[in-house]
């Protein structure tokens, strides 16, 4: 069955400070790979989404960027901080052709 | 602007009601639809899928769907406390391809016994 990993569950960052936060999937290839953020009582928002290695879309233009080195990684980064990127960040995979989508347990990130 | 909307709620019900959420969405080439329940600090967790108008039934829960008024929705029958959550609806758009979900902001849903 297909798993998915994304740590750390929370984290707590001082402005200015960079950011790296990693999913991975296990028990399927090829996936089509996910990051959301979801502000305090507000919906989820797409960020980046990947349907191949080293094939990122951007959906909104941020702070943040992403990476996927390999088939089942992928990876949020930023080179420094903003308070405004406080939020539950969210991975989710789905296959090609089927869109269900799963999410990892998510990390709270609160910049201070 | 391709939107889905959700009344955000709350929504209250008694144990052993029908829950009954709502989904509007603006993209009418969607062709895929869930609906998601996301329980405080926790991740979306899918509980329906519906790609075909008309009604999908799992368990307690029904899905409904309507793309000549572009709308669906979920009843969620012999509601129990352990339901109370915020139910996501979430809609495919930018191609089957690609899977891409856009969300609504979500309905809080409590139910009380």
């Amino acid at each position: 069955s297909q798993t998915i990993h994304q740590w750390p569950a929370t984290l707590v960052q001082p402005v200015g400070s960079p950011l790296s936060l990693e999913c991975t999937v296990e028990g399927t290839s090829n996936p089509n790979l996910y990051w959301y953020r979801q502000a305090a009582g507000r919906g989820l928002q797409l960020l980046f989404y990947s349907v191949g290695i080293g094939q990122i879309s951007s959906e909104v233009p941020q702070n943040l960027s992403a990476s996927r080195p390999q088939d089942r990684q992928f990876i949020l980064s930023s080179k420094k901080l903003l308070l405004s990127d406080s939020g539950f960040y969210l991975c989710a995979w789905n296959q090609g052709g089927n869109t269900e989508a799963f999410f990892g347990q998510g990390t709270r990130l609160t910049v201070v | 602007q391709k939107e889905v909307e959700q009344n955000s709620g709350p929504l209250s019900v008694p144990e052993g009601a029908i829950a009954s959420l709502n989904c509007t969405y603006s993209d009418r080439g969607s062709q895929s639809f869930f609906w998601y329940r996301q329980y405080s600090g926790k991740s979306p967790e899918l509980i329906m899928s519906i790609y075909s108008n008309g009604d999908k039934e799992d368990g307690r829960f029904t899905a409904q769907l309507n793309k000549a008024s572009q709308y669906v929705s979920l009843l969620i029958r012999d509601s129990q406390p352990s339901d109370s959550a915020t139910y996501l609806c979430a809609v495919e758009t930018g191609g089957t391809s690609y899977g891409k979900l856009t969300f609504g902001q979500g309905t809080i849903l409590t139910v009380h016994p």
